[in-house]
């Protein structure tokens, strides 16, 4: 498997409150993404990032933010959680463009 | 939207047999890429097919690619109990930037 570790693998908070998620990479790849997915909706891509310091919205970035202040992290923050944001959330790595991506066993996030 | 749309939804078939995977998407692509989920873990990549090739193999499995009708299928030929999975096309626009379809459930019943 590829050197991915998502922190924490489960987390249960109130609405509201601010909460981050970790992704951390061993395979010093470029790029790194977040990903929700829920039922009905597949995998939506909500932030990546091409470079430290480098990130760009994904698809449902609302609510979101991201930072990447290191190759190996990449930090995903819900400023101010809301229901609507429980999910199981994905990060994955990719070593260039047009090659595939690798991704992490998942943070299931839920949010009363 | 770019999404690719896997069909069937749902498949469910007996050990040895074969499973084929439909996906459709509706823009021009860079790449083409399949990829396996099981029950709560991650996603793995299968095949990574481009946009000029038509035919990809990796062991078992078959990937086509036919740009003129935006389309591509998987073939997982005699099926174990083990890709018992959820089957996701992935639809690269760029940048790769992947977007998923809503996945393919398969059953392999032993």
């Amino acid at each position: 498997d590829a050197g991915i570790t998502q922190s924490p693998r489960h987390k249960v908070t109130e609405t509201g409150t601010p909460v981050t998620l970790r992704c951390h990479q061993t395979e010093n790849h470029r790029y790194m993404y977040w990903y929700r997915q829920d039922p009905g909706h597949g995998l939506r891509l909500i932030h990546y990032s091409y470079g430290v310091k480098d990130t760009d919205k994904g698809e449902v970035s609302d609510g979101y933010s991201v930072s990447r202040s290191k190759t190996e992290d990449f930090l995903l923050t819900l400023e101010s959680a809301t229901s609507s944001q429980t999910s199981v959330y994905f990060c994955a790595i990719s070593v260039a463009d047009n090659q595939p991506q690798h991704f992490g066993d998942g943070t299931r996030l839920s949010i009363l | 939207s770019q999404q690719g749309e896997e069909d069937p939804q749902a498949l469910s078939i007996q050990e040895g047999e074969n499973a084929t995977m439909n996906c459709s998407y509706k823009t021009s692509i860079n790449n083409l890429q399949w990829y396996r989920q099981n029950s709560g873990r991650g996603l793995v990549h299968l095949i990574l097919i481009r946009s000029n090739e038509r035919e990809k193999h990796s062991g078992r499995l078959r990937v086509t690619l036919d740009t003129s009708k935006k389309s591509s299928s998987l073939l997982i030929t005699a099926s174990r109990a083990a890709d018992t999975a959820s089957y996701f096309c992935a639809t690269d626009r760029g940048n790769n930037r992947l977007a998923f379809g809503k996945g393919n459930q398969v059953v392999v019943i032993p």
